[in-house]
C-alpha cells in the first residue's frame, strides 16, 4: 500500500473557481505535512506547511485530519498562474500529484 | 549559484552501463534524498541519508546504490542501466528538526535516458 494516495485528476477550472485537492496517508503516526507546487517538470517548490489546526495563506488553506488521515488543499478564486501540478507530501513521502489547469 | 546541484543534467546512456548522478549542497543539511519521477507517479523515494553514516532505503530501492562522501554530497549510482530506469531523477536536501521533517530543497532534477 502506498504511503500517500492522492487523485492525480486533472481538474480543469475556470479563473475564480474554487478548487479543493485531497490526500490519504496510511501511517498513523506521522508528523510532518506538505504541499508543494511543481510547474512543467522543474522541481518542485514548498506551496505551504499543514498544521494540526489548519492555515491559510492569501488565497490558500490547508488542513489536516488526523483521524481520517487526510490532508486537504483549498484554493480559492483561482488564477490563471495556479496552472500547476500540486504535490502533497507526508513526512519524506509524495502523493502522485494532481494536474490543475486554470482556464479564461 | 544553486543551494542544491546535480550533475548530469541530462544524460543519454545503453542497456547494461553504469551511471552516476551526483548531487551536491550548500545548504549545510544534514539530510539528503535521492527520488525519482515518472508521468502520474509523483515523485517516488529510492534512498535517503539522515546523515554522513547513515543510508536507508526507500520505495523504489532496487537496482540502485547511493554513497554518502560527505555531509554536501550524495551520489545516487544504476550499476546495469535497464530502460525502465528511464525517468526524472531529484535529489533533496531538508534540515535536521527533530522528530519532524522540515522543508524539502530540491535540485533542479537529472533526465536519465535508458536505450
Amino acid at each position: 500500500r502506498k504511503e500517500v494516495e492522492q487523485d492525480p485528476g486533472p481538474f480543469n477550472v475556470p479563473e475564480g473557481a474554487t478548487v479543493a485537492f485531497n490526500c490519504t496517508y496510511s501511517n498513523s503516526a506521522s508528523q510532518s505535512f506538505f504541499w508543494y507546487r511543481q510547474d512543467c517538470r522543474k522541481e518542485p517548490k514548498l506551496l505551504m506547511s499543514v498544521y494540526s489546526s489548519g492555515n491559510e495563506d492569501g488565497r490558500f488553506t490547508a488542513q489536516l485530519n488526523r483521524a481520517s488521515q487526510y490532508i486537504s488543499l483549498l484554493i480559492r478564486d483561482s488564477k490563471l498562474s495556479d496552472s500547476a501540478t500540486y504535490l502533497c507530501v507526508v513526512n519524506i513521502f509524495f502523493g502522485a500529484g494532481t494536474r490543475l489547469t486554470v482556464k479564461p | 549559484d544553486a543551494d542544491v546541484t546535480q550533475t548530469p543534467r541530462n544524460r543519454i546512456t545503453k542497456t547494461g552501463k553504469r551511471i552516476m548522478l551526483e548531487c551536491s549542497q550548500t545548504k549545510g543539511h544534514d539530510r539528503m534524498y535521492w527520488y525519482r519521477q515518472d508521468p502520474g507517479l509523483g515523485l517516488r523515494l529510492i534512498y535517503y541519508s539522515f546523515d554522513v553514516k547513515d543510508i536507508n532505503k526507500g520505495e523504489i530501492s532496487d537496482g540502485y546504490s547511493v554513497s554518502r562522501q560527505a555531509q554536501a554530497k550524495f551520489s545516487l549510482s544504476l550499476e546495469s542501466a535497464i530502460p525502465n530506469q528511464t525517468a526524472l531523477y531529484f535529489c533533496a536536501t531538508s534540515p535536521s528538526t527533530g522528530g519532524n521533517t522540515g522543508e524539502l530543497f530540491f535540485g533542479e532534477g537529472s533526465r536519465l535516458t535508458v536505450l
